[in-house]
């Protein structure tokens, strides 16, 4: 059971340049999310998507696009890097929209913009 | 409106001795509360979850936390620290009705030989 599959899991990147980070679960969840990871910031939630065709912003969604196309598959794009968009990102996802639930988190994307 | 604070951004123990990682919240609605562990270099997992049944929760690892309404806090306890527990410890909040979950800032968690 490989549960959520984020690749790749370090990319430097230069000013400027765009690429898509990919996560990608096995578990039929409706949930999934992106959240980046900063030294004392804790997790902040940048987009989430509640089922195929639906995305909405979180936090700090700013220089970051994503869609849904489907349930498995919830791609995180970056437009135009910025050195403020160095951080670690991890995709998590969860089996429905409700409190009740806990969330499972792939292995996490290590993001250098130089 | 859900918060929550990690009163303390660093732990440090000795092996063999209690933890201790406090975690107080804020919502309006009954929340569902979580603790997950993250070791370096890796992703998430969650230690245990507090979903109105019993305030006394226990999870992986030996580790139990205990909701306490009246205090609005989720501290997260070990009766005795082992070296495979020095990690970073995140506390989460979500209000009922919604799972945008809300991360403390976490609390790293040093143990000595």
């Amino acid at each position: 059971n490989a549960g959520v599959t984020q690749t790749p899991k370090f990319q430097v990147l230069k000013t400027g340049q765009s690429m898509t980070l990919q996560c990608a679960q096995d578990m039929n969840h409706e949930y999934m999310s992106w959240y980046r990871q900063d030294p004392g910031m804790g997790l902040r939630l940048i987009h989430y998507s509640v089922g195929a065709g639906i995305t909405d912003q979180g936090e700090v969604p700013n220089g970051y696009n994503v869609s849904r196309s489907t349930t498995e598959d919830f791609p995180l794009r970056l437009l135009s890097a910025a050195p403020s968009q160095t951080s670690v990102y991890f995709c998590a996802s969860s089996p429905i929209w409700g409190a009740n639930t806990e969330a499972f988190f792939g292995q996490g994307t290590r993001l250098t913009v130089v | 409106a859900q918060s929550v604070t990690q009163l303390d951004s660093h732990v440090s123990v000795s092996e063999g001795t209690p933890v201790l990682l406090r975690c107080n919240y804020s919502s309006s609605y009954s929340p569902s509360l979580f603790w997950y562990v993250q070791h370096p270099n890796k992703g998430l997992q969650l230690l245990l979850k507090y979903t109105s049944a019993a305030t006394l929760v226990k999870g992986i690892n030996g580790f139990e936390a205990e909701f306490k309404k009246s205090e609005t806090s989720f501290h997260l306890t070990k009766p005795s620290a082992h070296m495979s527990d020095a990690a970073e410890y995140f506390c989460v909040v979500s209000e009922g009705g919604s799972y945008i979950p809300t991360f403390g800032r976490g609390t790293s968690l040093i143990v000595h030989p």
